[in-house]
């Protein structure tokens, strides 16, 4: 299984860019790198997916270095209710196998 | 209403209890899995399955089990509940996209085992 390693916390304020990186030191070649976000008493929501190099969407960028040993979700202009837990999975479920690990995730409190 | 729902949303039971926790799906989806959130644990995969014919233990499926009972249908059951079994437990769906696809998670079971 494809470990993960995030930060525990990060403070940030409103307007402001967040960053979270997530190391993957053993990801394997057939994983995906995909991002979630949770509130509290809820489940959590997909928020961007890529393989390598760079993904972006209405909400986040994703990026992944060439090794794919970590890979970084980029928050633009962050506001209140962008705090949240953030949740770094590495891997697959294709056939036989479990492969799918998620992170400890990374609790973000934007303030103004 | 929303495309994946789970019952019971709280539960309270004794240790040595059998207690199911239900979920349902209206994504039409063929995935669904089971979770377990600890505080500062994240999310632990218990059980996940294909289809109807198909169930597959996760990280952490001792003390549970699973029926895939309908494609819209995945029950988990703790035989003998035990108060280490208290967590949140979700159930999410996905489809399949070619990587490990987009998982939908219903809003949780909160668990407590006296």
């Amino acid at each position: 299984l494809a470990k993960t390693t995030q930060p525990i916390s990060m403070d940030s304020y409103e307007g402001q860019e967040v960053n979270i990186t997530c190391s993957h030191n053993n990801i394997a070649t057939n994983d995906y790198i995909t991002w979630y976000q949770q509130f509290p008493s809820q489940g959590p929501r997909f928020i961007i997916q890529g393989y390598k190099t760079k993904v972006t969407n209405e909400v986040a960028s994703l990026f992944i270095p060439a090794d794919r040993k970590s890979s970084t979700l980029s928050l633009p202009r962050v506001s209140l209710s962008d705090t949240a837990v953030y949740y770094c999975l590495v891997g697959v479920v294709w056939g036989g196998g479990n492969k799918l690990t998620f992170g400890t995730g990374t609790q973000l409190k934007v303030e103004l | 209403d929303a495309d994946v729902t789970q019952t019971p949303r709280n539960r309270i039971t004794k240790t040595g209890k059998r207690i199911m926790l239900e979920c349902s799906q209206t994504k039409g989806h063929d995935r669904m899995y089971w979770y377990r959130q600890d505080p500062g644990l994240g999310l632990r995969l218990i059980y996940y399955s294909f289809d109807v014919k198909d169930i597959n233990k996760g990280e952490i499926s001792d003390g549970y089990s699973v029926s895939r009972q309908a494609q819209a249908k995945f029950s988990l059951s703790l035989e003998s509940a035990i108060p280490n079994q208290t967590a949140l437990y979700f159930c999410a769906t996905s489809d399949f996209g070619g990587g490990p696809g987009t998982q939908y998670f219903g809003p949780g079971t909160r668990l407590l085992v006296l």
